[in-house]
């Protein structure tokens, strides 16, 4: 496996169901980021990790829960989303944190609430 | 705070022919840029970026990309098209203070006709 893949790419849950969301990166950065692609919006950016520490929350609800074990894993546990969830969620990485740094990111997880 | 404005949600256009797909964005301080692209069922991949010095910038395949100060632009362009081309083109800027944050434009989608 190269660069940064994501499991699994299609996910359809109940609002009552907990999920999880996994992210892997095969490129030894030390940055993680987690995104939520709606139709039709700019990239949202939902988490950061920086040597597995989380360094940013913008505001996103308690519904949503990231993991990150170690630098090349990252996590989205999920439980009691909404339908207006349903989105494409994506994981990048990149090798530092800095303004400068490209981000590299996987596939995508297409998520369907129903 | 940084924003990015994508005018055209959609750009179709015929197989060789030229393309420019535009960009403009608003911050009260210096900005990095970014284009990344999306192919279908993929996620994103840089396509090329403007930190310092020239202010054209071009990929390996054949797209290019001016930052205009003045007009707080950074148009992407190819002389000629391919089918392959198809893909969702994003539009990108991160502060050159200390923020590492990607603020993302809502995407042009260009559509290669034969």
């Amino acid at each position: 496996e190269t660069g940064v893949t994501q499991t699994p790419r299609h996910l359809v849950m109940g609002m009552t169901n907990k999920k999880s969301l996994k992210c892997e990166q095969h490129l030894g950065h030390n940055a993680m980021y987690w995104y939520k692609q709606s139709a039709k919006k700019p990239l949202e950016l939902m988490f950061v990790y920086s040597l597995e520490e989380r360094v940013e929350n913008n505001s996103v609800p308690s519904r949503f829960s990231p993991e990150c074990p170690n630098s090349s894993h990252l996590f989205l546990h999920l439980h009691t989303l909404q339908p207006e969830d349903s989105a494409l969620y994506l994981c990048a990485s990149s090798q530092a944190l800095g303004r400068q740094e490209t981000q590299y990111f996987g596939p995508g997880t297409r998520l369907l609430v129903l | 705070a940084q924003s990015v404005t994508q005018l055209d949600s959609q750009v179709p256009v015929f197989e060789e022919a030229p393309v420019e797909l535009r960009c403009n964005y608003s911050s009260s301080v210096s900005v990095y840029l970014f284009w990344y692209v999306q192919y279908p069922n993929q996620g994103l991949q840089l396509l090329l970026k403007y930190l310092s010095g020239s202010t054209l910038v071009e990929s390996i395949n054949g797209f290019e990309a001016e930052f205009n100060k003045s007009q707080t632009s950074f148009h992407l362009r190819k002389p000629s098209v391919h089918i392959s081309d198809t893909a969702e083109y994003f539009c990108a800027v991160s502060a050159m203070d200390s923020s590492y944050k990607l603020i993302f434009g809502s995407g042009t989608r260009l559509l290669v006709r034969p």
